[in-house]
């Protein structure tokens, strides 16, 4: 199963409603989970089951869809927020991850 | 408090072996699948590989099949990769990750460790 992240990078001001998407390559329910990474550190898991906000993960985080077709979404745009963020699916136990979406600050 | 260390990464010459291993603490170890990640230079992740907590089911990515081997040693909690006949294509940060699950094909990595680099390099 392939994941299709787009934009593969975007460039945002503070306070910004940012939005990234995830498409499968097939139908898989709501089998994805969002990741973010920031440079030098390991991937941190933000959202689980396309929906569902990892405890301890700031609520202007949320996620949404099913099918084929995936949405995480930062409500308000924090300068902690630039990072690269990755979907993954476990639709399939040959999990894999989309190629990426790397945000910055305007 | 749930940790993951990793260790074992190196530079090696292509052909070679290395074992990585990755000691889990703060969690009851038999409980959870376990995985490991890589992420080579400048580049996204790529899963390599996924054992269960029992350790009786193991999955493996297309490109790692044949040459990797994941195991775990419930005695010291920890979870294995033996990679043989490393590529160039192999070089990368590997990252060992503990998955959760929920009913249903729901799996995800909750907690990450800090990864150990891998140079696969003559």
């Amino acid at each position: 199963i392939q994941l299709t992240q787009s934009p593969s990078s975007l460039s945002a001001s503070v306070g910004d409603r940012v939005t990234i998407t995830c498409r499968a390559s097939q139908t898989i329910s709501n089998y994805v989970n969002w990741y973010q990474q920031k440079p030098g550190n390991a991937p941190k898991l933000l959202i689980y089951s396309a929906s569902t906000l990892q405890g301890g993960v700031p609520s202007r985080f949320s996620g949404s869809g099913s099918g084929s077709d995936f949405t995480l979404t930062i409500s308000s745009l924090q300068p902690e927020d630039v990072a690269t963020y990755y979907c993954q699916q476990s639709y399939i136990n040959l999990y894999t991850f989309g190629q990426g979406t790397k945000v910055d600050i305007k | 408090e749930v940790q993951l260390l990793e260790s074992g990464g190196g530079m090696v010459q292509p052909g070679g072996s290395l074992r990585l291993s990755c000691v889990s603490s703060g969690f009851i170890f038999n409980n959870y699948g376990m995985s490991w990640v890589r992420q080579a230079p400048g580049k996204g992740l790529e899963w390599v590989s996924y054992i269960s907590g029992s350790g009786g089911s193991t999955y493996y990515a297309d490109s790692v099949k044949g040459r990797f081997a994941i195991s775990r040693d419930k005695s010291k909690s920890t979870v294995y990769l033996q990679i043989n006949n490393l590529r160039a294509g192999d070089t990368a940060v590997y990252y060992c990750a503990k998955n959760e699950a929920a009913p249903g094909h729901h799996n995800w990595f909750d907690t990450w460790g800090q990864g150990t680099l891998v140079t696969v390099s003559s």
